[in-house]
This record gives C-alpha cells, sequence and structure tokens, in this order.
C-alpha cells in the first residue's frame, strides 16, 4: 500500500522567513504533485515533479523530488500572509508504465503565515 | 474552458435518501477521477475512469456506492441509501493521459459538499 507522509502538519510562521514541508512515500513513483487548498476551496494545482532532482519554481515556491530518497521538499521563501493555506502532495502510484492512476495525498501541511 | 464542473455545490439530504453528484470533466481529457475529503480520512480516491471506462473502483467504501461514466463529458456517483458517515466533500477531477516525458496536472472541480443528516 502506498503511503504519504508529509511534516509538518501544521505550521505557522511570520512573514519574511523560509521554511520547508516535507513529503515521504513509500513506494517507487513516476509522478510527485504539490496542491494548495484554500478554506472552502478546491485544490489548486501548484507542480508536478517527473524525474529525479527535478526542481520547480512559482515565485516564492519551489519544489523538489528525490526519487532515490522518495522525499520531496516544497520551499516556501520570504512568506507572504497570501500563502497561508493547506499544501497537499501526492504521489501517482502508476510504476513504469504508461498511462495514469489515482492519486495517494498526504494529510496537507496547514501553513499559517502571520504579518 | 470552463474547467471541471460539478453539481449540486452543496447537497443536505436525510438518511436513508438517494443522492446523485454529477460531474463534466475538462473538454478532451481521458481521465476521470473520483476523490472524497473528509477531516478524518483526509483525501481519498474512489474511482477512476479512462475514456469512460472504469479502471480501479478500490476505493469505493461500500456497495452503496456506484460511479458511471456514459460518454466522454458526464460521469455520476450515487449512493443509496445515504448515511450520516457520508457526509464529505466529493471533489471530481480530470487529466490528460500523460507521455512518457509529459505529464500534466489533475484539474479538480469546486466539489460537492454533502451532508447526511
Amino acid at each position: 500500500e502506498l503511503k504519504v507522509e508529509q511534516n509538518p502538519l501544521f505550521l505557522s510562521m511570520q512573514e519574511g522567513k523560509n521554511y520547508t514541508i516535507y513529503c515521504n512515500y513509500s513506494t517507487t513513483s513516476d509522478r510527485l504533485y504539490w496542491y494548495r487548498q484554500d478554506p472552502g476551496k478546491s485544490l489548486e494545482s501548484l507542480f508536478v515533479l517527473l524525474s529525479n532532482g527535478a526542481v520547480k519554481q512559482e515565485g516564492r515556491l519551489m519544489a523538489s523530488l528525490d526519487t532515490k530518497a522518495r522525499l520531496s521538499t516544497l520551499h516556501i521563501t520570504a512568506a507572504v500572509h497570501d500563502l497561508s493555506a493547506t499544501y497537499f502532495c501526492a504521489v501517482d502510484s502508476t510504476y513504469s508504465g504508461g498511462g495514469a492512476d489515482g492519486l495517494t495525498f498526504g494529510k496537507g501541511t496547514h501553513l499559517i503565515i502571520q504579518p | 474552458d470552463a474547467g471541471v464542473i460539478q453539481s449540486p455545490r452543496h447537497e443536505v439530504t436525510e438518511m436513508g435518501q438517494e443522492v446523485t453528484l454529477r460531474c463534466k470533466p475538462i473538454s478532451g481529457h481521458d481521465y476521470l477521477f473520483w476523490y472524497r475529503q473528509t477531516m478524518m480520512r483526509g483525501l481519498e480516491l474512489l474511482i477512476y475512469f479512462n475514456n469512460n471506462v472504469p479502471i480501479d473502483d478500490s476505493g469505493m467504501p461500500e456497495d452503496r456506492f456506484s460511479a458511471k461514466m456514459p460518454n466522454a463529458s458526464f460521469s455520476t456517483l450515487k449512493i443509496q441509501p445515504s448515511e450520516p458517515r457520508d457526509s464529505a466533500v466529493y471533489f471530481c477531477a480530470s487529466s490528460l493521459y500523460p507521455s512518457s516525458t509529459w505529464v500534466e496536472t489533475q484539474y479538480f472541480g469546486p466539489g460537492t459538499r454533502l451532508l447526511v443528516l
């Protein structure tokens, strides 16, 4: 059974600070996804990471993937209040094959950024 | 494109009633997924379709749950009879078929908030 673990689950930080959210998964996977969810809203896609060493950046968010360690990180640089949300990582359990699969999600990291 | 469309957005019903949730995926997408989100269990995959064919329904909790995709632009998730523990937000998502070097994300709809009394 594929397991996805995020930490921390809750994070309160001040504006201007840097922090990293970690996502570990239990089996070999082709793809790692990061989503953002605001309260009462749907999931917004942030990144899809496909290969070892992949790094993607969008604004103050940067995601990386280490498939050997089965670890992805989401780094927040100089946090601002607007980044307050819950962040989920998810893994597509398709393995070296074609097609797509349903996602297995972590429990999410509830991030609060205080002015 | 309007994105993934779900209806209704909110549903309140009484235990024992039948509930039908609807989803229209993004035009041209090959995959359609149904997920459920609760505080206790988080986000869970229920079932997904590829080209209208159910591929994996191992996440469907009980026989009370059923899903269909009669055509490429419409899917339903039905709960009959509904129970209070079915209360959750149900999301539909869609995506394209991935290549060996490229994968597009799964696009989520706004969700249906279901409350079973």
